[in-house]
């Protein structure tokens, strides 16, 4: 069974435009979660979609959007990027019941300029 | 607001030891806890998860216990070897519907040959 993916895994921004992260979840999953890591702050979640709904969301500010599509793919936007916003985003997928095991894709390492 | 810590930040151990990573966390209304590891500049690993009725869970030479009264949960690691280099990261679920993981900065971990 093939893992989370996530696409680009690399990208280079500089303020004030805008990004789009891919995640593909593992198959059968209907959850997506995002997480974003950075040295100061660790792991920070900052939405969780199921079947296509958030179900969840952290305290992150508008510019930080996501979406999830019937496949169950899933696609985060940030608007009008901060160099703060420099850090690891990480997706994972589980099958979106309270109990399951979460799995991790190798993350989208961002960094704005 | 849940708030999970983890005691020591690092910790250096000779190969062939055991040893034990910490994790407490401040709401003990939680579905579950997980350990993952993370080496350098890449995802997360699930290692072990414990659901809120378990005491503990192990797989291999690792060992996860969950006191949810007290609050805290540690991470045994058996014979450690180089390779269980890493940073290791304790996260507890407490969304109620959803997924949420709440994460520890982590415990950096080196086996010296």
């Amino acid at each position: 069974k093939a893992g989370v993916t996530q696409t680009p895994r690399y990208l280079i921004k500089t303020r004030g435009q805008q990004v789009t992260l891919s995640c593909s979840p593992i198959s059968g999953h209907r959850s997506v979660s995002w997480y974003q890591q950075t040295p100061g702050q660790g792991l920070q979640f900052l939405f969780e979609y199921f079947s296509e709904t958030q179900r969840n969301k952290g305290n992150f500010p508008g510019r930080f959007s996501g979406r999830q599509f019937s496949n169950s793919r899933s696609e985060m936007n940030v608007s009008t990027l901060e160099l703060g916003d420099s850090a690891l985003y990480l997706c994972a997928s589980s099958s979106g019941g309270d109990t399951d095991t979460q799995y991790f894709g190798p993350g989208t390492r961002l960094t704005v300029l | 607001k849940q708030e999970v810590t983890q005691i020591p930040a690092a910790l250096s151990v000779p190969e062939g030891e055991n040893l034990v990573l910490n994790c407490s966390f401040t709401d003990s209304a939680i579905y579950n806890l997980q350990w993952f590891r993370q080496d350098p500049g890449k995802g997360l690993t699930s290692l072990l998860l414990i659901q809120s009725s378990q005491r503990e869970q192990t797989s291999g030479r690792l060992n996860a216990s969950l006191d949810k009264s007290s609050g805290r949960s540690t991470l045994y690691i058996a014979a450690s070897q180089p390779g269980d280099s890493a940073t290791y990261l304790c996260a507890a679920n407490s969304g109620a519907g959803s997924y949420q993981l709440t994460f520890g900065k982590g415990t950096k971990l080196s086996v010296i040959p």
